[in-house]
């Protein structure tokens, strides 16, 4: 069955880019008609939708993060990304990738999550 | 942005017992509402979604009822494996939104 994987840095410098990717296996990104989603959880706190890329690379990110996100997708690779700039330490949070919204308008496969900290 | 409230934050309750949360939305979101589980150090996992809907593979004990500003999340009869947190999820309009978190624990 379809398994998503984030990967990227840990610890990210005050002021400087997040970027994690999302590896996608048992499935393809391209042609499913899927959303693929990033969402965050700070620690010990709820769950925050930052944004959402389609397969042909159009995008709609969350008002309140809109201004630093960047996502890209690589339908050869099977990946898509997030890059999150000028980070604080209001940024430290486990990062998920997701598949969805899903026509369901739900999130129904979640990667296992990766911390990043934001600190000098 | 919709607000979604859940009550309560946090719920003692033993295995067998029948527990109901409650998630209200800040205006109507229809049955545009889903509900996941999480467990410490994982992922959160659909559930349930439009509100009534199980997920595949979920437990017939769990099931969710609702619509317009105010929803419920029944967990008909408690098992070991079920004692995490709960968030409720809305999409009736951008962004999505999820509840602050119902954490279930044995008493």
């Amino acid at each position: 069955q379809m398994q998503l994987q984030e990967s990227g840095p840990g610890l990210v410098k005050p002021s400087q880019t997040l970027s994690l990717t999302c590896s996608v296996s048992g499935g393809s990104i391209r042609g499913g008609g899927y959303y693929w989603s990033w969402i965050r959880q700070h620690p010990k706190k709820g769950l925050e939708w930052i944004g959402y890329i389609y397969d042909n690379g159009s995008t709609d990110y969350n008002a309140s993060l809109k201004s630093r996100i960047t996502m890209s997708v690589d339908t050869s690779k099977n990946q898509f990304s997030l890059k999150l700039s000028s980070v604080t330490a209001a940024d430290t949070a486990v990062y998920y990738c997701a598949r969805g919204p899903t026509a369901h308008d739900a999130f129904d496969i979640w990667g296992q999550g990766t911390m990043v900290t934001v600190s000098s | 942005d919709i607000q979604l409230t859940q009550s309560p934050s946090f719920l003692s309750a033993s295995v067998g017992d029948r527990v109901t949360i409650t998630c209200r939305a800040s205006q109507g979101i229809s049955s545009y509402l889903a509900w996941y589980q999480q467990k410490p150090g994982k992922a959160p996992k659909l559930l349930i979604y439009g509100a009534s809907t199980l997920q595949s593979g979920v437990p017939s004990r769990f099931s969710g009822s609702g619509s317009g500003t105010e929803f419920t999340l029944t967990i008909s009869s408690l098992q070991p494996e079920d004692f995490a947190t709960y968030y409720c999820q809305q999409l009736n309009s951008y962004p999505p939104t999820f509840g602050q978190g119902t954490r279930l624990e044995i008493k």
